[in-house]
């Protein structure tokens, strides 16, 4: 049982660039959660999906895109990245909506050059 | 706008003393409010959840308090160690909202 994977662990893009960050948990988690953190800053939600098939913006969407391919996997996309995206991403999923509790993938630490 | 402040941004003990991290919140309608430890290059990893009706919660040397009245929530660190350097971040859950409103977490470093 492996809980929350994130993929990959590093990553450095030129601006313009475009990149996938790929999530997956085998927990049989519903709901599952994109978020970014920066220095002095608590996570800030980007996008979450409540169950397979639905995705909604949170409260830092502009310039990503998500995709729940599968009850397992939730990826996020940065179209044209820039330097304001520098920034770890963590990934998170829990059994119910906001009740329960979160558990965090490592993370994957992104610098825009 | 739902907040959490959490106090102080950075503190040094040495190891086997104790020490007190403070969280503030205006979360309302409250559900819960959870504590994490962050690993320097990790994901946060939960410590205790505690509902309106709980005013304490411990976790081996981790205790939380919560007053629910006054919105305030403390976590205790007793006999610390070298492992406990980490960041803790306070995160409040409101009953009506998917969302979770994150503190931007107190680092606490233990030294020999």
């Amino acid at each position: 049982n492996a809980g929350v994977t994130q993929t990959p662990k590093f990553q450095v893009l030129k601006t313009g660039q475009s990149m996938t960050l790929q999530c997956a948990q085998d927990m049989n988690h519903n709901s599952m959660y994109w978020y970014r953190q920066d220095p002095g800053m608590g996570l800030r939600l980007i996008y979450y999906s409540a169950s397979e098939g639905t995705t909604d913006k949170g409260e830092v969407p502009n310039g990503y895109n998500v995709s729940r391919l599968n009850k397992r996997e939730f990826s996020l996309r940065l179209e044209s990245a820039a330097p304001s995206q520098t920034s770890v991403y963590f990934c998170a999923s829990t059994a119910r909506g906001r009740g329960y509790e979160q558990y965090f993938g490592p993370g994957t630490r992104l610098t825009v050059t | 706008k739902n907040q959490v402040e959490q106090s102080p941004q950075s503190l040094i003990i040495l190891e086997g003393k104790n020490c007190t991290l403070q969280c503030n919140y205006t979360v309302s309608p409250f559900s819960n409010l959870r504590w994490y430890k962050q690993d320097t290059g990790r994901g946060p990893v939960s410590l205790t959840i505690m509902t309106f009706s709980e005013n304490t919660k411990s976790n081996g040397r981790y205790t939380a308090t919560l007053d629910a009245d006054t919105k305030q929530s403390s976590l205790h660190i007793t006999a610390s160690q070298l492992s406990d350097s980490a960041s803790y971040i306070c995160v409040v859950s409101s009953q009506y909202d998917y969302k979770l409103s994150f503190g931007a977490g107190t680092t606490v470093t233990v030294r020999a």
